[in-house]
């Protein structure tokens, strides 16, 4: 199974900031990288497909890059409703994978 | 536009078998893979499987062949069994829809498991 790993696990920063959470595959998985948002009580929301496509509706501040096994997801200009998990999610093979998240927390 | 909604039991007695079903408003299961994903508490977001419109499943390797997913296209429906359920299967359940990843999710249901 491919096992992917996300960091950092929990990462605080400030309105305003550009942060960036990194996945790492454990083998080459292309560009089938996803990246989803939960806010607490609510289920996820897809943001981000095939690494670097914004899903429609969601704000050009998040962008993801990267294809292989390093892929980043960058949120530049923090809005309050940005405080959120944020996960990874691999679609290479018939066995799909999540990251084990990563809690964005305000500083 | 396309809605999902989980529904069955929210509660389950330890060995017996988890069912439930997702309704799709709004579209069509035709054409598409159809997922289910559950959260333990506390805990982070777990791929239980998915299922072609077509009936080809694929499944998680790490729950020992407990899972079985089947649709129907008449009724818009699709559904998961996870048999011999402990309390580790305690979770909230949701459907998805996958397309190049799961872009449309139901609001999830809980599912405990206890005596």
């Amino acid at each position: 199974d491919i096992q992917m790993t996300q960091s950092p696990s929990t990462l605080s920063a400030s309105v305003g900031d550009r942060v960036t959470i990194t996945c790492r595959a454990s083998q080459d998985i292309g560009h089938w990288l996803a990246w989803y948002q939960q806010l607490p009580g609510k289920a996820p929301k897809l943001l981000i497909f095939k690494a670097s496509n914004l899903q429609h509706g969601v704000p050009s501040r998040f962008s993801g890059s990267g294809s292989g096994t390093e892929f980043t997801l960058t949120i530049s200009g923090l809005q309050p409703d940005d405080f959120a998990t944020y996960y990874c999610q691999q679609n290479n093979s018939y066995s799909r994978t999540f990251g084990q998240g990563t809690k964005l927390e305000i500083k | 536009q396309v809605q999902l909604q989980e529904s069955g039991p929210g509660l389950v007695k330890p060995s017996e078998t988890l069912s439930l079903t997702c309704s799709l408003s709004g579209g069509s299961i035709s054409g598409y893979y159809w997922g289910w994903i559950r959260q333990s508490p506390g805990k982070g977001l777990e791929w239980i499987g998915d299922i072609y419109y077509r009936g080809i499943t694929n499944y998680n390797p790490s729950l020992n062949n407990r899972v079985t997913m089947s649709l129907d296209t008449s009724t818009n429906q699709f559904s998961l069994k996870l048999t011999s359920v402990t309390a580790a299967d305690t979770a909230v359940y949701y459907c998805a829809r996958l397309h190049f990843a799961f872009d449309v999710w139901g609001r999830g249901t809980t599912v405990t498991v206890s005596s």
